[in-house]
């Protein structure tokens, strides 16, 4: 069935450092991979999102890596600060909006200053 | 311009009892998906609505069933309520008809239900 799977589940780095998650999925119809933040009482917020046709995406400080062959994506947060601090899923679908997304189980990210 | 928006945002309820909750789409959306977050866990998909009827539905019972309003509000309900029901519900809502390209999603803040 359809699976993403996401590491590492907590992630603890120093203020100013990078930090790197991970995931997997298994269906190979998936072609749209975004990444939320959900920040405590909230729902999840999209950062960063990309396209089967697209092998890397930056946006500031982040990043999003996919390699279509291998089924793996990552999330690159390069000179991270305290308010990154959060959990972060990544995503799998079959389109953008209208088709059901399979999240990851997600990655709390402590961000220590 | 409103973002999505979800009511209640807290709710509790006792086991075997029904509830209904609701969400408004992000001005311009058509779409409303509806997702289940347990504690700890990423948001699984319930199910979503477009043109007032299910299109997709991910792996749950039919105690969750769902409506779509022409305005394209939304409902989830869940009747016959279980402890392992209690979670935050997200709505995100999305644009899928007319010309332009497909959005993203959005989500709503959620609804956090509590069986007792």
């Amino acid at each position: 069935g359809e699976n993403v799977e996401q590491h590492p589940s907590t992630l603890s780095v120093q203020e100013g450092d990078s930090a790197v998650i991970k995931c997997t999925y298994s269906d190979s119809a998936s072609n749209y991979f975004p990444w939320y933040k959900q920040e405590l009482g909230k729902g999840p917020q999209l950062i960063i999102d990309i396209r089967s046709n697209v092998g890397e995406k930056k946006d500031q400080r982040i990043a999003v890596t996919l390699n279509k062959t291998a089924k793996h994506f990552s999330l690159h947060i390069t000179e991270t600060q305290p308010e990154d601090s959060a959990v972060y899923f990544c995503a799998a679908s079959k389109g953008t909006g209208g088709f059901k997304t399979i999240f990851g189980a997600g990655t709390r990210l402590f961000v220590k200053a | 311009d409103a973002g999505v928006t979800q009511s209640p945002t807290h709710l509790i309820k006792t086991r075997g009892q029904q509830v209904t909750l609701r969400c408004s789409p992000k001005s311009g959306h058509d779409t409303v998906s509806w997702y289940q977050q347990a504690l700890g866990q990423g948001p699984q998909f319930i199910f979503q609505y477009y043109e007032e009827e299910e299109r997709q539905r991910g792996n749950f019972p039919d105690r969750f069933s769902g409506h779509q309003f022409p305005n394209y509000s939304s409902e989830l309900n869940v009747n016959a309520l279980l402890l392992g029901d209690s979670a935050l519900y997200l709505c995100a809502s999305s644009l899928l008809g007319g010309a332009t390209m497909n959005t993203e999603a959005f989500f709503g803040q959620g609804t956090r239900l509590t069986v007792v």
